[in-house]
């Protein structure tokens, strides 16, 4: 079936420090790849939809210049987290959505950043 | 029987015995809605998906109500399983938000031998 990796899986970086966190659909092609954070026994919660080759879409909240996405390709979207304080350590998930087949969504297995 | 948590309800239920996992959705103009399994540390795994026009699917040992009236999602797990202990969530699709998918709070599941 359809894969969607992250990487890095985990990631600690120190604060005021910007990382990176990438997100590929290994074989397919996602125009739309959506991004969402989970605190320690909390839900999903999505923090952005990424258009490739347009402007990312951020839901109430969030925070674009803290957080930065760019669509680059049709099969990678990026997170940067910038000027990373310890209250961004959190599970970061993608999903990419698969127009192949029927517009199935496929699920990354996350990435966990702690910020020190 | 069901508890809550910190954040998190848990169901409790001995192996072997059917599970019902209950989820109130917040948009009545969801048309798509997903249950999701997450295990500690990994990322969500699709279950079972139903749209708008259906009131119930049926998968292998998982069956998903809809109702629509009172915005409300079961899943149905028969004869649980040990490997069937993890967190689940269900997640709605709200009709022209370019598919993307808002989760419910979620509920961990324990399976007890």
């Amino acid at each position: 079936g359809a894969v969607v990796s992250q990487h890095p899986s985990w990631v600690i970086c120190k604060s005021g420090t910007s990382v990176k966190i990438e997100c590929r659909s290994l074989d397919f092609q996602a125009t739309t790849m959506f991004w969402y954070r989970q605190f320690p026994k909390q839900s999903l919660m999505l923090m952005a939809t990424s258009n490739e080759g347009s402007k990312a879409t951020y839901e109430q909240g969030v925070e674009k210049d803290k957080f930065l996405i760019n669509h680059a390709s049709l099969t990678l979207s990026t997170l940067t987290v910038t000027s990373a304080h310890p209250e961004d350590s959190s599970f970061y998930i993608c999903s990419a959505l698969s127009g192949d087949s029927g517009n199935t969504i496929y699920f990354g297995e996350g990435s966990w950043l702690t910020v020190v | 029987g069901e508890s809550v948590g910190l954040h998190l309800p848990t169901l409790s239920v001995q192996e072997g015995d059917n599970s019902i996992i209950n989820c109130a959705y917040s948009n009545s103009a969801s048309d798509y809605f997903i249950w999701y399994k997450q295990e500690s540390g990994k990322g969500p795994q699709f279950i079972i998906d139903i749209r708008s026009n259906m009131d119930k699917r049926q998968g292998q040992r998982v069956t998903v109500l809809l109702n629509k009236t009172v915005k409300h999602l079961s899943l149905q797990i028969a004869a649980t399983q040990p490997g069937d202990s993890a967190v689940y969530f269900c997640a709605e699709n709200i009709a022209g938000g370019y598919n993307k998918l808002i989760f419910g709070a979620g509920t961990r599941l324990a399976v007890h031998p």
